[in-house]
């Protein structure tokens, strides 16, 4: 069965420095999405991708974020400087699009610890 | 704005028995889905239950079953004969089509054996 995938699984970073977090979506999925996940708190959401450029974000993707697609597989969120409330899970989501119920598939997760 | 309400951070229930998680979501949408997802110690992801807002009838997968209220706003989840790997944080979520989920605090149940 299909399944999103991200890489690293954990990723630790000293404060101040970029990290890159991966992502490879479902194959025949278009739309993109990346959530964090604070310890202890509700996952929420950063940002949607869909056709090489964001469709919406939330007011936690600041100008330290940046999303790519960079190939036809993988779609990467970069934290351009890190700060230590940086330090959360963060979920890969994707779906196809089309019709009025597109499920969104998450993947395993990327632990980012900001030390 | 749509938001998601989890009133009970914790439960406890034995094992074998019936537990059920409230959740409550304010929309002004009509058209919408509604998720328990179960996220256990590794922090993955697992959808457990989906709910179409146009269907009346309450979803079921084997010992999960939800109770969708649609005038309350109301979405709860009731496990049947729990095990004890049912224990986990569980995500009460909610989906506008072609939008980004919302959602709940959370809900960290435990399996008492």
């Amino acid at each position: 069965e299909p399944e999103v995938t991200q890489t690293p699984s954990h990723q630790v970073t000293q404060m101040g420095q970029e990290v890159i977090l991966r992502c490879v979506p479902i194959s025949n999925h278009l739309y993109f999405y990346w959530y964090r996940q604070i310890l202890g708190q509700k996952v929420e959401f950063l940002v949607s991708f869909y056709n090489n450029e964001i469709s919406e974000k939330s007011e936690i993707f600041d100008d330290q974020f940046s999303v790519e697609r960079p190939d036809g597989s993988n779609f990467t969120l970069k934290i351009r400087s890190t700060k230590l409330e940086d330090s959360a899970m963060y979920f890969c989501a994707s779906r196809v699009t089309g019709g009025s119920y597109n499920e969104q598939f998450f993947g395993p997760g990327t632990r980012l610890t900001v030390l | 704005a749509q938001t998601v309400t989890q009133s009970q951070p914790e439960m406890s229930v034995q094992e074998a028995e019936t537990v059920t998680l409230s959740c409550t979501y304010d929309t002004s949408e009509s058209d919408y889905y509604l998720f328990w997802y179960k996220q256990p110690p590794s922090r993955q992801m697992i959808l457990v239950i989906r709910q179409e807002a146009y269907k009346q009838q309450n979803a079921t997968e084997n010992r999960f079953s939800v109770n969708f209220q649609k005038a309350a706003k109301s979405f709860s989840l009731k496990i049947s004969d729990s095990q004890l790997g049912d224990a986990a944080m569980y995500f009460c979520a909610y989906l506008i089509p072609n939008n980004d989920m919302r959602f709940g605090a959370g809900t960290r149940l435990t399996v008492k054996p």
